[in-house]
């Protein structure tokens, strides 16, 4: 088992740019949840999908984010334009219902 | 409302002793589970030890174990004979099966293991 899969694992974009962010979940896994981690606002749950539907966006801080599961192997969390303020460790996390939540090894962002 | 409660931001314990890291949570899911997660510098998030709510036992992995005690909504992890490469950042978190499935975690707390 490889685990959740991020990439890239790093990343540097100028502010205004379009920034994707890629999460290949746990085989089997049908609960594939996008966090964003900061020193100020610590673990936030931003979007997390069942059955690769959307259950619940509420922790998308504004438009400029978006997150897409086109299958079950395969998610995106899109942020355009990018701001400086968005710079952060972005996880990607899987588990099946009601069971342990496993982390990719998360992507940290720099906007500048 | 905070659902996870982390009330102590920063720990230093000295090598070898036992440590207890506090959580206390709020639901009125009657079916939940509880997690701790453990972050080193390195920043990945490691899995620990998982107590369901129905669970009669108190949940223990190796040197982790977690005093639970459901009355008081108390979830404490217990490191015994703590190492220093136990020094690290230490989340609990919760999910809700009845009512949206999701994980939430506390604010965290920073281990520190003194030689």
């Amino acid at each position: 088992d490889a685990g959740v899969i991020q990439s890239p694992r790093h990343e540097v974009t100028e502010m205004g740019q379009e920034v994707t962010l890629r999460c290949k979940p746990i085989s089997g896994h049908d609960y594939l949840f996008w966090y964003r981690q900061t020193m100020m606002r610590g673990l936030e749950l931003l979007i997390y999908f069942n059955n690769n539907v959307p259950i619940d966006d509420s922790g998308m801080p504004e438009d400029r984010f978006s997150a897409k599961m086109p299958n079950a192997s395969f998610s995106t969390l899109k942020i355009q334009p990018s701001e400086p303020r968005d710079s952060a460790v972005y996880f990607c996390a899987s588990s099946v219902s009601q069971g342990i939540t496993r982390f990719g090894q998360g992507t940290r962002l720099t906007v500048v | 409302a905070q659902k996870i409660t982390q009330t102590q931001p920063g720990m230093f314990v000295q090598e070898k002793e036992a440590v207890t890291l506090d959580c206390t949570y709020d639901t009125s899911d009657p079916s939940y589970g509880l997690f701790w997660y453990k972050q080193p510098s390195s920043g990945e998030m490691i899995f620990l030890i998982y107590q369901g709510s129905y669970d009669q036992q108190n949940a223990t992995e190796g040197r982790y174990s977690l005093n639970f005690q459901k009355a008081r909504k108390s979830a404490n992890l217990v490191i015994s004979a703590s190492q220093l490469g136990d020094s690290a950042m230490y989340f609990c978190a919760m999910r809700e099966v009845n009512r949206d499935d999701k994980i939430i975690f506390g604010k965290g707390t920073r281990l520190h293991i003194l030689p």
